[in-house]
């Protein structure tokens, strides 16, 4: 029930295509929900996130869907670059105790082609 | 900007060893954690504090223990190394929960570990 179920595991897209993430996850108390970019050599670096009671949030090339009923969220990069090339991953909060946990997905390695 | 500094980027221990791996962040974070990330497992959390010597168990503890006797030092510590812990170790930092809720975790550029 603490899992965030991420696919693709790999994905490769033509420069200026929409690239798709999807992730999933059963529980219901995860109130936010953070796409972290990770670029070879470096550490992951938040890149977007969003609230369960939004259903889309946008920032630039970036957006994330989120469907609550579902309990899907998926991440959309449109006009992608080869700049975007890197592993992203999902992940989901739950805030108790003393502090917030980050349960992640298991990532997804995108390739965008010049 | 923040800046959460480890100690190493490559380190190469032998099985049995005990191994000290640090990390360091430079804005008054309450919050620190260590991940060790695995191709197709993502990120999975060892252990986090939220105070100075505070710890609490993450999803993988077994095998490692923690300290932090200073706000901005967190220390991750494998008692007795073993192959099974060769991996990818990721710290990171967040503000705490009396500035805002789900405040973003900065991460360190991690440290590569080969236990031999």
């Amino acid at each position: 029930q603490q899992q965030v179920k991420q696919s693709p595991q790999s994905l490769i897209v033509q420069k200026g295509g929409i690239s798709i993430i999807n992730c999933a996850y059963e529980n219901t108390a995860f109130d936010y929900f953070p796409w972290y970019q990770q670029f070879p050599g470096k550490g992951p670096a938040l890149l977007i996130a969003i609230r369960p009671d939004v259903s889309e949030k946008k920032e630039g090339r970036f957006t994330i869907s989120f469907n609550k009923s579902a309990k899907q969220f998926s991440l959309h990069i449109m006009d992608s670059q080869p700049g975007d090339s890197a592993t992203y991953f999902c992940a989901a909060s739950t805030y108790g105790g003393a502090t917030n946990k980050l349960i992640f997905g298991t990532g997804t390695l995108l390739a965008v082609q010049p | 900007d923040v800046k959460v500094t480890q100690s190493s980027r490559y380190l190469v221990k032998r099985t049995g060893e005990k191994v000290f791996l640090e990390c360091v962040q430079d804005m008054d974070h309450e919050n620190m954690f260590w991940y060790r990330q695995d191709p197709g497992l993502g990120l999975r959390l060892i252990y986090f504090s939220y105070d100075v010597k505070m710890k609490e168990k993450g999803d993988i503890p077994e095998g490692y223990s923690v300290s932090r006797e200073k706000k901005e030092r967190f220390s991750l510590i494998l008692e007795s190394a073993s192959t099974n812990q060769t991996s990818m170790y990721l710290c990171a930092s967040s503000a705490g929960r009396r500035k805002m809720r789900n405040q973003p975790q900065h991460f360190g550029d991690g440290t590569r570990l080969s236990i031999l």
